[in-house]
């Protein structure tokens, strides 16, 4: 069974410039979160879809946004990009918010450099 | 506001037991999780224990809570050097069981 897939693995993007990431949660999983780590700042949570909705959000500006397909597929978009914005981000599937028995599946991460 | 706390760094000799603490603030957690983040790689869930149990056994990983003073820890019985990684604990909090999560630990091993 294929796990988290995220994309692209590495990005270098300038300053002012958007990104978008993506993340394919494991088949049959419908909720997806999304963390940012740094080496300062630990593991910070962005935000967690399912069905298509946002469910929870972290302390982060409108800058960081997410979607969620019906596919259950995610995106994050972040605009107008700032140097603090390098990081490690991962994305967590599981097979839905209210299964914390089953924990979280976590992807490989997408490494964004700004410069 | 809720708060995971965790030593930066264990450093134990291969053979020997790892104990990795973690303290936390919120009193309402419902689950308590170890992950284990191996380099460029992912999070991967080791364990978790229910807030109601107070020690949780799997194999070489013993995971013992102490609800009363917010304490909870890992302990690795004859660690390995493929057991080499970042330890992170969190807990579940609220009705949407939100995640708080602690820096994490790096374990290194000693030959």
């Amino acid at each position: 069974k294929a796990g988290v897939t995220q994309t692209p693995r590495y990005l270098i993007k300038t300053r002012g410039q958007q990104v978008t990431l993506s993340c394919s949660p494991i088949s049959g999983h419908r909720s997806v979160s999304w963390y940012q780590q740094t080496p300062g700042q630990g593991l910070q949570f962005l935000f967690e879809y399912f069905s298509e909705t946002q469910r929870n959000k972290g302390n982060f500006p409108g800058r960081f946004s997410g979607r969620q397909f019906s596919n259950s597929r995610s995106e994050m978009n972040v605009s107008t990009l700032e140097l603090g914005d390098s990081a490690l981000y991962l994305c967590a599937s599981s097979l839905e918010p209210t299964s914390p028995n089953y924990g979280y599946t976590f992807g490989s991460g997408t490494r964004l450099t700004v410069v | 506001g809720e708060d995971v706390e965790q030593s930066l760094f264990l450093s134990v000799r291969e053979g020997d037991s790892s104990v990795i603490n973690c303290t936390y603030t919120d009193s309402s957690s419902t689950y308590l999780y170890w992950y284990k983040q191996e380099p460029g790689a992912g999070l991967q869930l080791l364990t978790y224990i229910f807030s109601n149990m107070d020690m949780k056994q799997d194999q070489r990983l013993t995971v013992l809570l102490n609800k009363k003073d917010k304490h909870l820890s890992l302990r690795i019985a004859d660690t390995q050097t493929g057991d080499s990684a970042i330890y992170f604990c969190a807990e579940s909090i609220g009705s949407n069981y939100q995640l708080i999560w602690g820096a994490g630990t790096k374990l290194i091993i000693k030959p």
